[in-house]
């Protein structure tokens, strides 16, 4: 099972500010890398998928990067609105696994 | 507008069973990839199955804990996605997300979650 490892585990930010995300899989995805992001009492949504593809209707402040074992997730400048938990998936090998998730605070 | 509505959770003893549903709206729902993930509290999502659509066979896939004990299935006329628990153990606390995958593995549309509890 190919274990992703998210850090840090929180951040404490304020709106504007840029936000880097990472992401690190214990063997290669290639590029088999999906971000999501997660409200309380919310449904999930998809972010990014394949590594760097924006899913329909995500604003371009999202984007992500990376390939094999390390990847990203920016968004460049934080909106009220995007205080929430980031998971990253890999779809690579069987079984799909999620990180641990990141949690952004309002600081 | 995609629509994922689940219900069916609820309090249950160990050992004992229940039966998730979720019903889709807004997209052809014999064509997709449909599934479950959970959240036990306080932690991460956890992916647990999913069921292929009957082009391909309907063939479903589990998740290590799950397997042997939970069954999932479809009923494409009536649009609905099933989840059926049996032998549930404390650690199956959580709740339960339907998914839809459009077969790339990843999760496009989510439902907004039903919690089950597994408690003497």
């Amino acid at each position: 099972e190919i274990v992703l490892t998210q850090s840090p585990a929180t951040l404490s930010l304020s709106p504007g500010e840029r936000v880097t995300l990472s992401c690190r899989a214990s063997q290669s995805v290639s590029n088999y890398l999906a971000w999501y992001q997660h409200k309380p009492g919310q449904a999930p949504r998809l972010l990014i998928y394949d590594a760097s593809n924006r899913a329909t209707g995500i604003p371009p402040r999202f984007s992500g990067s990376g390939s094999g074992t390390d990847f990203t997730l920016t968004i460049s400048s934080l909106e009220p609105e995007d205080f929430a938990v980031y998971y990253c998936q890999q779809r690579s090998n069987w079984p799909l696994t999620f990180g641990g998730g990141t949690k952004v605070k309002i600081k | 507008e995609v629509q994922l509505v689940e219900s069916g959770g609820g309090l249950v003893k160990p050992g004992g069973s229940l039966r998730l549903s979720c019903a889709v709206s807004g997209i052809t729902f014999k064509d997709v990839w449909v599934g479950w993930v959970r959240q036990a509290p306080g932690e991460g999502l956890e992916w647990l199955c999913r069921i292929k659509n009957k082009p391909v066979g309907e063939t479903s896939d589990y998740a290590a804990p799950v397997k042997d004990r939970f069954i999932i299935s479809r009923e494409d006329s009536q649009n609905t996605l099933y989840l059926q628990m049996n032998s549930l153990k404390t650690e199956d606390t959580g709740v339960y997300y339907c998914t839809i995958d459009h077969g790339d593995g990843y999760f496009g549309s989510w439902g907004q979650g039903t919690l089950v509890t597994v408690s003497s």
